[in-house]
């Protein structure tokens, strides 16, 4: 059980480069997350989804897409990579019962560097 | 708009004495709070919850206290140990917006021996 595992560890693009983040969980979790780590701003929220074929924007999801094919991926992309991407991005899950409270499960970051 | 803080960015505590977190909020539909921590290139786990129903939740060496009116709740670790050094992050959620968190600055403590 592996929990939430995320691809690459580590990056370095430069502006304008593209990439996608890959984020996979063995949990059979409903709910996915994208989060990004800037110094002295916490987690922000980027998009998430609910289930499979879903996904909403979160708190700052300008310059980000994301797709969730599969139940158990959730993958995160740049189109045009700009240095205010510079960041930690954390990928998190989740189960789905709304109506109580679940913890997040992280998966270890990715730390994309933009020149 | 920060709408949950931490204004401490960090505390130094002694090997065996208490540590207190605190964390404030703005939002009044905020139902649910977590407390994370977090090792240097590790992600974020969780370390324990309170619902707003409740005023304090205990789990082992750690406590998290929560009052509402004062929109703050803290996280008690007694005895700090040297591994309980790593920066702690406040969450908050509401009921309907699929677990989403907001997250506060972090604290980083650091326990000495």
């Amino acid at each position: 059980n592996a929990g939430v595992t995320q691809t690459p560890k580590f990056r370095v693009l430069k502006t304008g480069q593209s990439m996608t983040l890959l984020c996979a969980q063995d949990m059979n979790h409903e709910y996915m997350y994208w989060y990004r780590q800037d110094p002295g701003m916490g987690l922000r929220l980027i998009h998430y989804s609910v289930g499979e074929g879903t996904t909403a924007k979160g708190e700052v999801p300008d310059g980000y897409n994301v797709s969730r094919l599969k139940k158990q991926n959730f993958l995160l992309g740049l189109e045009s990579a700009a240095p205010s991407q510079t960041s930690v991005y954390f990928c998190a899950s989740s189960y789905s019962l709304d109506i109580s409270y679940n913890e997040q499960f992280f998966g270890p970051g990715t730390r994309l560097t933009v020149l | 708009d920060q709408q949950v803080k931490q204004n401490s960015p960090s505390l130094s505590v002694q090997e065996g004495r208490i540590s207190i977190l605190n964390c404030d909020y703005t939002n009044s539909m905020f139902d649910y709070f977590l407390w994370y921590k977090k090792y240097p290139a590790e992600g974020p786990t969780f370390l324990i919850s309170i619902s707003s129903i409740k005023d304090k939740n205990e789990d082992g060496r750690f406590t998290v206290f929560l009052n509402k009116s004062a929109k703050h709740l803290s996280l008690h670790i007694v005895p700090s140990q040297p591994g309980d050094s790593a920066v702690y992050f406040c969450a908050a959620s509401f009921v309907g917006t699929a677990s989403k968190l907001t997250f506060g600055t972090g604290t980083r403590l650091q326990v000495t021996l």
